[in-house]
């Protein structure tokens, strides 16, 4: 059966980075990319971007661009999110869900990333 | 960017009603409209895809329909399970975006 799980929760200072990953099983690591969506406490759902694992091709949302750097790695059919200079208000739940930039079918079980001081 | 306008924010309802959630685009998106239901703590659960498409495994109560920039997602007759937050999404263009979900909780 297809599982993402993603690594564990996060404390960050403002400015840090923190790297966000989420191992994929049970499918062709191939065949979908990956979408990664932020929920703030309380919030809705944000989309922040999108990788092909066929080519690494991105679309990042703007709000985002130039902060983030989703990858993946074929060889350990991981993807990762790297997401920079960390502020208060990138306190959230980190998501990848696999994607063909359309619905997402699968997510994995969420990374909590908490910036503080 | 595409805004999805999602009506109500919260409902009450009783086990067996029919429940009825909007999302409005703003500009037109061509069916191109997936809702998903998220439980407290849990990841959000893909519903239906394409509009109307039910997702393998998603009870068949569980309806999409609209076009254009108006769509819905009904539940013909509410469960307990399905008691959760609901949120729509397009994908017609990048930025992907979400409406802002609708809380439906027990009367």
């Amino acid at each position: 059966q297809v599982q993402l799980v993603q690594s564990g929760a996060e404390v960050k200072k403002p400015g840090a980075s923190v790297r966000v990953s989420c191992k994929a099983s049970g499918y062709t690591f191939s065949s979908h990319g990956f979408s990664w969506v932020r929920q703030a406490p309380g919030q809705g759902l944000e989309w922040m971007g999108w990788i092909s694992t066929e080519n690494g091709d991105t679309k990042y949302a703007p709000k985002f661009q130039g902060r983030v750097t989703m990858t993946t790695d074929t060889s350990t059919s991981t993807a990762y999110m790297d997401l920079r200079n960390l502020r208060s208000d990138d306190t959230a739940v980190y998501y990848c869900a696999r994607s063909l930039l359309a619905a997402m079918d699968y997510w994995g079980q969420g990374t909590l990333v908490t910036v503080s001081s | 960017d595409i805004q999805m306008t999602q009506s109500p924010s919260s409902l009450s309802a009783s086990v067996g009603d029919r429940v009825t959630i909007t999302c409005r685009a703003s500009q037109g998106i061509s069916n191109s409209l997936v809702w998903y239901q998220q439980k407290p703590g849990k990841a959000p659960k893909l519903l239906l895809y394409a509009t109307f498409r039910l997702e393998s495994g998603v009870p068949s109560r569980f309806s999409g329909s609209g076009s254009g920039t108006a769509y819905t997602l009904t539940i013909s007759s509410l469960q307990p399970e399905d008691f959760a937050t609901y949120y729509c999404q397009q994908y017609y263009s990048t930025p992907l975006t979400f409406g802002g979900g609708t809380k439906v909780e027990i009367k």
